[in-house]
């Protein structure tokens, strides 16, 4: 089946130390979305990328960074996570076209010591 | 801007008993509605969806209609069991203006429902 994918499921770091969630599709959508989600709030998009083409929100902190080797593959790199980095990490994609229906993988849970 | 108001929760509700979570929006134009589930520890999945005014999206006894003269999205089930509690967004999708037709999600804070046996 076609899916969005994210390993590990379950990420403890220590403060401070570098830490990279990854993402793979099998959908080929070439765009890919990184979200971060805390206690059952609404996720908050962190930014995507249209194709290799990267797109920060304005809000975004630059400890979050973002690599897309290619079109099945997406990493988030958190470079310094503090206590407040804690959080579940969501991966999505979406066609171009189409109704902008995006598809989420099952998450990432960081834990920050 | 773009923005989706849900109703707020927790709803809490017996086997078998009737659903209703309300959801409004603010969008210009004709965005496309979704609702998605998120059960708990795992991402998120679309529920249903609809794409132009007056389209009912359903799905596993789930239904949400268009409604673009009162700008709402109401989720409904008549019947929900243990296997329904979750928290549910409902989240609206505009394109691009730069040409592109993807759009990025706006979501609503969330309902978390707990269904008891």
């Amino acid at each position: 089946d076609a899916m969005v994918i994210q390993n590990p499921r379950y990420q403890v770091t220590q403060f401070g130390k570098p830490v990279t969630l990854s993402c793979s599709q099998t959908l080929n959508h070439n765009v890919m979305y990184w979200y971060q989600q805390k206690s059952s709030q609404a996720p908050k998009l962190l930014f995507h990328y249209y194709d290799k083409d990267f797109n920060n929100e304005a809000d975004t902190p630059d400890n979050f960074q973002s690599r897309r080797p290619n079109t099945s593959f997406c990493f988030l790199d958190i470079r310094s996570p503090g206590l407040g980095d804690a959080a579940m990490y969501l991966c999505a994609t979406s066609r171009e076209s189409g109704n902008n229906e995006q598809f989420f993988g099952p998450g990432t849970r960081l834990t920050v010591l | 801007g773009n923005s989706v108001t849900q109703m707020e929760g927790p709803v809490t509700l017996s086997e078998e008993a009737f659903l209703t979570i309300n959801c409004t929006y603010t969008a210009t134009g004709y965005p496309s509605l979704f609702w998605y589930v998120q059960y708990p520890g795992e991402g998120l999945q679309l529920l249903l969806k609809a794409t132009k005014a007056d389209d009912k999206g359903s799905n596993k006894g789930f239904e949400a209609t268009y409604r673009k003269e009162t700008t709402s999205f109401h989720l409904e089930k008549g019947s929900v069991q243990v296997s329904d509690s979750a928290v549910y967004f409902c989240a609206l999708s505009r394109g691009n203006a730069g040409g592109t037709s993807y759009g990025k999600l706006t979501f609503g804070q969330g309902t978390i429902l707990t269904v008891h046996p």
